[in-house]
C-alpha cells in the first residue's frame, strides 16, 4: 500500500532558527514528489515539485532534498519568519502515465514560528 | 486572475439534507479535483476531472456526485448527508499535457457540519 510518512508530527522554534522536516515514503512506482505549504484555514499552495533525478531544490528560503534510493526527502527552512508558521505536506504521486490521481498525502508537520 | 474559487466559506447540514458545493477556476485548467481534508489526516480524492464532460472517482467517492458541463466549473454534490461528511473539502485544478510533473492550485476550502 502506497504511504506517506511525515516527521515530526509538530515543531516549536524560534524566529530566525533553522528547521528540518521528514518524509518517508513507501510510493511505487515514483513518478514525483510534492512540498505543499497550508496556512491555517488556507488551502495547500505548492513550494516545489522533484522528480527522480533531482536531488536538491530550493525555493527561497525553503530547500527540498530527495533521495530516491532510501525513498526519503527533506526540507529544510533556514532563518526562519513568523509567516512560516503552518503545515507542511509531502506528497507522492506514483507513475499512473495519467496526471489526474496517483497522489499519496502525508498527514503534514505542523510548524509553529515563535518569537 | 481568481485562482480557485470555492463557494460556501462554512456550512452546517442537518443530517439527510443535500447541498452543493461550488468550485470554479480561471486559469483554463483541464484537470479539476476534489478533495476532503478530516483534523489529522492526509487529504483524500473523491473525485476528479480531465475536462468538460469527464469525471472519475478518487479515493473515497461514496456519497458524492460532481458534474463538469464547462471548464470553469465542477460542482460537488452531497445526497443526504452524514456525521461521517463532516469535513474540509477543498477543489484544485492543474494543467497537464500528458506531463505528471503538473502543479496543483487549491482553493481555501469549505468547511462542512454535519449534525
Amino acid at each position: 500500500k502506497n504511504q506517506v510518512e511525515q516527521s515530526p508530527q509538530s515543531l516549536i522554534i524560534l524566529e530566525g532558527k533553522n528547521c528540518t522536516l521528514q518524509c518517508n515514503y513507501t510510493v511505487s512506482p515514483f513518478s514525483n514528489l510534492r512540498w505543499y505549504k497550508q496556512d491555517t484555514g488556507r488551502g495547500p499552495v505548492s513550494l516545489t515539485i522533484m522528480t527522480f533525478s533531482e536531488n536538491t531544490k530550493s525555493n527561497g528560503r525553503y530547500t527540498a532534498t530527495l533521495d530516491a534510493d532510501t525513498k526519503q526527502s527533506s526540507l529544510h527552512i533556514t532563518a526562519s519568519q513568523l509567516s512560516d508558521s503552518a503545515s507542511y505536506i509531502c506528497v507522492v504521486k506514483v507513475y499512473s502515465g495519467g496526471g489526474a490521481d496517483g497522489l499519496t498525502f502525508g498527514k503534514g508537520t505542523h510548524l509553529i514560528i515563535q518569537p | 486572475n481568481a485562482g480557485v474559487t470555492q463557494t460556501p466559506k462554512f456550512r452546517i447540514l442537518k443530517i439527510g439534507q443535500s447541498m452543493t458545493l461550488q468550485c470554479a477556476q480561471d486559469m483554463n485548467h483541464n484537470y479539476m479535483y476534489w478533495y476532503r481534508q478530516d483534523p489529522g489526516m492526509g487529504l483524500k480524492l473523491i473525485y476528479y476531472s480531465v475536462g468538460a464532460g469527464i469525471t472519475d472517482k478518487g479515493e473515497v467517492p461514496n456519497g458524492y456526485n460532481v458534474s463538469r458541463s464547462t471548464t470553469e466549473d465542477f460542482p460537488l454534490r452531497l445526497e443526504l448527508a452524514a456525521p461521517s461528511q463532516t469535513s474540509v473539502y477543498f477543489c484544485a485544478s492543474s494543467y497537464s499535457a500528458g506531463g505528471s510533473s503538473y502543479e496543483q492550485y487549491f482553493g481555501p476550502g469549505t468547511r462542512l457540519t454535519v449534525t
